[in-house]
C-alpha cells in the first residue's frame, strides 16, 4: 500500500523565484492538505484540497497557491519567494467520509531553502 | 481561536522506563479530535494515536496510551517500556468538528531522547 509521496526531497531557490512542490496521496485517499514547518516549530496549515477545490485555507498570503488534479494528486506553488519561506513543506492525505475529522497521513516532506 | 500548548520542549527517559508527554489545548467546541504524531530525524510525521472527544475511554495503541481530561483540556501521552526507536519529536495536534474543515493545529513539539 503506497503511502504519501512528495517530490522533490530537497530544493534550493533564490529570492523572487517561484517553486512548485508535488504530492501524491496515499492510495484510496481523496483529500490533500499542505503544511509549512519552520525549523524547530510545529507544522502550520496552509490549505486543504478536496474535489479539486481549495476547501480551507490557513493564514498564508496569496503567494501560496495550489491545485488538485483528478487523480487526487496535488501541487503547492509559491511565488516571489522570500527568505522566510525556507522550511519543510509537508503534504498530508486523508479520506473524506462526510463526517468527523479523518486522520491525516503525512509524506516525508520537501525541504526548501531560499537564498 | 484554538491553540495547542506543549510545555516541555525536551524530555528524557531511560530505556524500558515510562515517560509522559504533556499537551493542553483551548477550544470552545465540544466535538473535536486530538492526535499525537511522532517525527523522527527522517522528518516523516507518523501517527501515534488518535482520540475522539466524544469518547470517554482513553485511546491505547500498544505501548502508547493517552490520558484525556476533557474538562481540563489536557491530552497527555504515556509511553511505556520506552525503546531507543521512540526517540523523536512528538507533536500534539487538534482537529475541529467536521463543519470547520480538516485543518490540524499543532503544538510546538517535545523532543524525546531515550537513554540506553
Amino acid at each position: 500500500d503506497a503511502g504519501v509521496t512528495q517530490s522533490p526531497t530537497h530544493l534550493i531557490k533564490t529570492r523572487g523565484q517561484q517553486v512548485t512542490l508535488r504530492c501524491s496521496p496515499k492510495s484510496g485517499h481523496d483529500t490533500v492538505s499542505w503544511y509549512q514547518q519552520a525549523l524547530g516549530q510545529g507544522p502550520q496549515f496552509i490549505f486543504q484540497y478536496y474535489e479539486e477545490e481549495e476547501r480551507q485555507r490557513g493564514n498564508f498570503p496569496d503567494r501560496f497557491s495550489g491545485h488538485q488534479f483528478p487523480n487526487y494528486s496535488s501541487e503547492l506553488n509559491v511565488n516571489a519567494l522570500l527568505l522566510g519561506d525556507s522550511a519543510l513543506y509537508l503534504c498530508a492525505s486523508s479520506l473524506e467520509t462526510g463526517w468527523g475529522q479523518e486522520t491525516q497521513y503525512f509524506g516525508p516532506g520537501t525541504r526548501l531553502l531560499v537564498l | 481561536a484554538q491553540t495547542v500548548t506543549q510545555s516541555q520542549p525536551e524530555m528524557s527517559v531511560q530505556e524500558a522506563e515510562t515517560v509522559t508527554l504533556s499537551c493542553t489545548y483551548d477550544t470552545s467546541e465540544s466535538d473535536y479530535y486530538l492526535f499525537w504524531y511522532k517525527q523522527p530525524p527522517s522528518r516523516q510525521m507518523i501517527l501515534v494515536i488518535r482520540q475522539e472527544a466524544y469518547k470517554q475511554q482513553n485511546a491505547t495503541e500498544n505501548r502508547f496510551s493517552v490520558n484525556f481530561q476533557k474538562a481540563a483540556k489536557s491530552f497527555s501521552l504515556k509511553i511505556s517500556d520506552s525503546q531507543l526507536g521512540d526517540a523523536a519529536m512528538y507533536f500534539c495536534a487538534y482537529g475541529g468538528p467536521y463543519n470547520q474543515g480538516g485543518k490540524l493545529i499543532f503544538g510546538q513539539g517535545t523532543e524525546l531522547s531515550v537513554k540506553p
